[in-house]
């Protein structure tokens, strides 16, 4: 059964800081790995989805990294903002069923 | 706006009631799936479908049923509500296809939550 495990839970930075936070899962047999960002009381945004046979991602300024063999994904964010607080979650697609396997997530707080 | 519409976005219940919550999408997407979301546990996949008149079980069902006679929806019944059922429902929605022998999926999009508390 793939276990997603995000560290750390929760994380509080002052404004400008680069951060990184971390993704780790169990089964490597992954089709793609997904970042999603949380606000509270809303659902789910998907920031950025890496394919299996891809080692990183990026969008402005997020980027995710991906090594699989390791079970390992990061997402760093340069230059955070104040907006950026929310939670991130990673989700892995695994090669046997249907479904994403989400973890827990990081609770990123941003300060001005 | 295109994207996954859920009704209602907060509700009641009394113990034993039964309801269904609703979820909707105008992307085509064959894949819907819905989760409840619980503090410490995360996302949590109760069932799924790949397309219309297809659907399959995912790691909590039990107490729950889904139906899928079209594309566009994918209701979900709770069949006599109990306080553990109180939770944050979502229902997310993907393009879907075959490939070597697997399913994959691209453009996973969540809707906005329902907020269920059963007393």
């Amino acid at each position: 059964k793939q276990e997603v495990t995000q560290i750390p839970a929760a994380l509080s930075v002052p404004e400008g800081e680069n951060l990184v936070l971390n993704c780790s899962f169990t089964d490597s047999a992954i089709y793609n790995l997904q970042w999603f960002r949380q606000d509270p009381g809303k659902g789910l945004t998907s920031l950025l989805l890496i394919q299996s046979s891809q080692r990183e991602q990026t969008s402005g300024r997020l980027n995710a990294s991906l090594d699989k063999s390791s079970g390992r994904s990061t997402l760093y964010i340069a230059a955070s903002q104040p907006g950026d607080s929310a939670t991130y979650l990673c989700a892995v697609f695994g090669t046997s069923g249907s479904r994403l396997t989400f973890g827990e997530g990081t609770q990123l707080t941003v300060n001005p | 706006n295109a994207g996954v519409t859920q009704t209602p976005k907060f509700q009641v219940l009394k113990t034993g009631q039964s309801m269904t919550l609703q979820c909707a999408q105008d992307m085509n997407h064959e894949y819907m799936s819905w989760y409840r979301q619980d503090p410490g546990m995360g996302l949590r996949l109760i069932h799924y479908s790949v397309g219309a008149g297809i659907t399959d079980q995912g790691e909590v069902p039990n107490g729950y049923n889904v139906s899928r006679s079209t594309t566009e929806d994918f209701p979900l019944r709770l069949l006599s509500a109990a306080p553990s059922q109180t939770s944050v429902y979502f229902c997310a929605s993907s393009y879907s296809w075959f490939r070597q022998g697997a399913r994959r999926l691209y453009g996973y999009t969540f809707g906005s939550g329902t907020r269920l508390t059963v007393v």
